[in-house]
């Protein structure tokens, strides 16, 4: 069964740092893994999508990784901002047989303080 | 393009009490998720249509939790009687079939058992 962990729980950082999210794995044998954004009282939105042949992804001020052979990825965030305020979850997606499952962590809460 | 709409998007039920909530899709979407997402966890997968067909309810509680998607379009997820660990936010997310790499997540009816 696949579990999903992610690093810090809850993190809080100053306007303008750069920062990093983690998130491991116990299976290695996914499909992709995809991270999300979620503000209070939305849905997710997804943010960068790393196929397992991929070693990374990009899209403006994010940068996620994955090493699938250790069941790790991280997620980069570039010079902060207010905005970033969110609850970032990862996501791995396992095939099982013709059904793709998606196996999420619990999140973490980041806060950046103007 | 019209998103993933749901509702309500708050409900307040005492235990014992029935709920439904419904869910449709970006058109042309052919798989339909149910999550279940208690506060401080990640989203958890109760159920998985393809069509107007289950693919995966391995993690719905039967004996008070239904779903159905009749006509392959529109959904509603049930619950009866409830109970307080119920408590939780119910998201449903759409994708245009089974190996789709994104999902997309309605905003979620948030649901309080008192």
């Amino acid at each position: 069964k696949q579990e999903v962990t992610q690093i810090p729980a809850a993190l809080s950082v100053p306007e303008g740092e750069n920062l990093v999210l983690n998130c491991s794995f116990t299976d290695s044998a996914i499909y992709n893994l995809q991270w999300f954004r979620q503000d209070p009282g939305k849905g997710l939105t997804s943010l960068l999508l790393i196929q397992s042949s991929q070693r990374e992804q990009t899209s403006g001020r994010l940068n996620a990784s994955l090493d699938k052979s250790s069941g790790r990825s991280t997620l980069y965030i570039a010079a902060s901002q207010p905005g970033d305020s969110a609850t970032y979850l990862c996501a791995v997606k396992n095939s099982g047989g013709s059904n793709y499952k998606l196996t999420f962590g619990k999140g973490t809460l980041l806060t950046v303080n103007p | 393009e019209a998103g993933v709409a749901q509702s309500p998007r708050y409900k307040i039920i005492e235990k014992r009490q029935s709920v439904a909530f419904w869910c449709n899709p970006i058109s042309g979407h052919a798989t339909l998720y149910w999550y279940q997402q208690i506060l401080g966890q990640g989203p958890k997968l109760l159920i998985q249509f393809q069509n107007n067909g289950v693919v995966d309810d391995s993690q719905l509680p039967k004996d008070r939790f239904s779903a159905e998607r009749l006509k392959g379009v529109d959904s509603t997820l049930k619950i009866q009687p409830a109970k307080l660990e119920d408590s939780a936010v119910y998201l449903c997310a759409s994708s245009l079939d089974l190996s789709a790499d994104t999902q997309y997540f309605g905003p979620g009816t948030r649901l309080t058992v008192l």
